[in-house]
């Protein structure tokens, strides 16, 4: 099984600023890596596939980049709804798994 | 408008059964890959099983291989998961999921291992 690693656990920014998150894959993934947002009592939504394509009505500052093992999604300026639990998640084979999240809060 | 919904959670004890569905909208279900997400309590994603088009072979996370089966039903449009031998650790929102699919102008299509349609859920508690 494909273990990803997500770093930082949290990240406490304001509105405006921008946000750099990482996922680290236990082995390569090619370009298999997608980004989800989930917010308190809500199921996941699908950001970024294939690691760097936007999904349908995925606003532009979304953008994820990398290949192999190291990937990175980053939201240029957040906004207030932006504020959320972003998760990785590699289909590079079966079994797909999601890495633990991190948490995007206000500073 | 697309749409999943889930039904058929509840609490049950140690050793017992329930049957999730989920009935799609929207959308013909047998034409997409689909699945069954689960999160614990507090904690993250797991995903637990995955069915492709036709009659292709289904997968099964090994947390819940053996207990678990997962199932469509084209008439109705919907997906099932069949949970046996309930343990405490299965306590979690269930999440049916519709995969992402690319469809190219020539009328074929890509399907890709990303969630592209979540329903919103239904909690299953395994408590004594």
């Amino acid at each position: 099984e494909i273990v990803l690693t997500q770093t930082p656990a949290t990240l406490s920014l304001s509105p405006g600023e921008r946000a750099t998150l990482s996922c680290r894959a236990s082995q390569s993934v090619s370009s298999n890596l997608a980004w989800y947002q989930q917010k308190p009592g809500q199921a996941p939504r699908l950001l970024i596939y294939d690691a760097s394509n936007r999904a349908t009505g995925i606003p532009a500052r979304f953008s994820g980049s990398g290949s192999g093992t190291d990937f990175t999604l980053t939201i240029s300026s957040l906004e207030p709804e932006d504020f959320a639990i972003y998760y990785c998640q590699q289909r590079n084979s079966w079994q797909f798994t999601f890495g633990p999240g991190t948490k995007v809060d206000v500073k | 408008q697309v749409l999943l919904v889930e039904s058929g959670g509840g609490l049950v004890t140690p050793g017992g059964s329930l049957r999730l569905s989920c009935a799609a909208s929207g959308f013909n279900l047998s034409d997409f890959y689909m699945s069954w997400i689960r999160q614990a309590p507090g904690t993250g994603l797991e995903w637990i099983s995955y069915i492709k088009t036709g009659d292709s072979p289904v997968y099964y996370g090994d947390s819940v291989k053996g207990r678990f089966t997962i199932s469509r039903d084209s008439a109705n449009n919907s997906l099932y998961l069949q949970m046996n031998s309930l343990r405490a650790e299965d306590t979690a929102v269930y999440y049916c999921a519709r995969l992402l699919r690319y469809d190219f102008w020539s009328g074929s299509y890509y399907h890709y291992q990303y969630v592209d349609v979540w329903g919103k859920g239904t909690a299953v508690a395994v408590s004594s």
